[in-house]
């Protein structure tokens, strides 16, 4: 079975400072993908950056970065340059190729950007 | 991009009344959606895959026959809370897969249900 680890339940950072928050994930799998979501307090969950296991490079998406350690099975987001709009929820997911291509998520992680 | 409509976004009902949620994928047909549900500042519980003209994939302790799944086309699948008690009352929200981008899981914006 497939699981996703979020160790942060909450988070705070300045505005204009970079945050990472921490993902682990733990499959048997060889090919999978890696998700991050972010969950305003609407409710609607926006797609910020993937990374496939097959990807050599670490994905970046603007100010958001994910740094992929295969070894270590850890999936971090890095949000650079924090602004006050980036309080939010924020989820990492684990899609399993094949095998219904359900996606697994964490428990979240709280942030919150203050001035 | 890729659009996910959900309806409706909240939906009061009466205890024992069903109650229909619609996800519609606007501009990219889905052969897969998946229902979520979610409870205040937890994560997203995936409670069934639905594909298209098949019956849908339940997950383990989901009850069938209190959350019916209906995607009768490429563009469109309906949850429905049947009997619905005070305890139903939750955040779900649907998600569409958009099978030619490897990355592309498209979630509509979500319906909180309040059971009375």
């Amino acid at each position: 079975a497939q699981k996703i680890t979020q160790t942060q339940p909450g988070m705070f950072v300045q505005e204009k400072e970079a945050v990472t928050l921490d993902c682990t994930y733990d499959t048997s799998d060889q090919s999978y993908g890696l998700f991050w979501y972010k969950q305003p307090s609407s409710g609607e969950m926006i797609f910020l950056i993937y990374q496939g296991s097959y990807d050599e490079q670490n994905a970046t998406e603007g100010r958001y970065s994910l740094n992929f350690q295969k070894a270590r099975k850890s999936a971090n987001l890095v949000i650079s340059a924090s602004q006050l709009g980036d309080s939010a929820m924020y989820f990492c997911a684990m899609r399993r190729i094949g095998g219904g291509n359900k996606l697994t998520f964490g428990t979240g992680t709280q942030l919150k950007v203050e001035l | 991009g890729a659009v996910v409509s959900q309806h409706p976004s909240r939906v009061i009902c009466k205890s024992g009344t069903s109650v229909k949620i619609e996800c519609r994928s606007l501009d990219f047909q889905a052969t897969t959606m998946f229902w979520y549900r979610q409870f205040p500042k937890q994560s997203l519980m995936l409670m069934a895959t639905s594909n298209e003209g098949s019956k849908a994939t339940y997950e383990q302790g989901v009850e069938k026959d209190k959350f019916l799944i209906n995607h009768a086309s490429l563009t469109l699948s309906t949850l429905t809370v049947t009997s619905a008690h005070p305890e139903d009352s939750s955040f779900y929200i649907c998600s569409a897969r958009m099978e030619i981008v490897e990355y592309g899981y498209t979630f509509g914006s979500g319906t909180r249900l309040t059971v009375v």
